[in-house]
């Protein structure tokens, strides 16, 4: 069965402390892997998507990378306004749907 | 650019009454989408429209219908509302075709519906 799982659930960092999410999956004929940003009360928001193993990008404080089973989106010196939930998305070639990750709640303190 | 519009913002109904929920873009993308989005199961797509003029069912399409007006809009009706129907949904779009991955998806704000 198709999976995209996120971890940690929560996490909450100090600012400028550097940290990590993962995005793990479990899918057949990867068609790109979607990371997204969602505030309190609005919509997700896209970041980056990712299509072949090695594959990084980048964006101010953010960094997403891709291998076989999973990615990563570290972020580098966070800063408060950082703090929302991350969710993951993949686009398997053998389903016609995005399968979507639970998300990591980031919280960061100044 | 307002980007994808929904509305209303929030509603509440009652077990049996209906209503439609409204969704407009205007970056001329031809795929639009609604999803609900709950506590512990994450976005879950119910219905989606390829292009203009073609709608095809999503995982949990029960209880709701749609209908794709023109190019911007997208529109979601739930006939008759059930508690288990209480979610927030997000309409959403993008430019490719079906599920294309070469550009990610624009949301909307999002409307919170409580059936009580």
């Amino acid at each position: 069965e198709d999976q995209v799982t996120q971890s940690p659930e929560a996490l909450r960092l100090q600012e400028g402390e550097s940290s990590s999410l993962n995005c793990s999956y479990t899918v057949s004929g990867l068609r790109g892997l979607f990371w997204y940003r969602q505030d309190p009360g609005k919509g997700p928001e896209f970041l980056f998507t990712l299509y072949s193993a090695g594959e990084e990008k980048e964006k101010e404080r953010l960094k997403a990378t891709l291998t076989k089973k999973e990615s990563f989106l570290h972020i580098t010196a966070p800063k408060p306004e950082d703090s929302a939930t991350y969710l993951c998305a993949v686009n398997a070639g053998n389903n016609r749907k995005l399968i979507w990750g639970l998300g990591t709640s980031l919280a960061v303190n100044p | 650019n307002a980007g994808v519009t929904q509305t209303p913002k929030f509603q509440v109904l009652k077990t049996g009454q209906s209503m439609t929920l409204q969704c407009a873009q205007d970056m001329n993308h031809n795929s639009m989408y609604w999803y609900r989005q709950d506590p512990g199961m994450g976005l879950r797509l119910i219905y989606y429209s390829a292009s203009e003029g073609t709608t095809d069912k999503g995982e949990v399409p029960n209880g709701y219908n749609v209908s794709r007006l023109n190019k911007r809009e997208f529109s979601l009706r739930l006939e008759s509302a059930a508690p288990s129907q209480t979610s927030v949904y997000f309409c959403a779009s993008t430019q490719g075709g079906s599920f294309k991955t070469n550009y990610g998806y624009t949301f909307g704000s999002g409307t919170r519906l409580t059936v009580v």
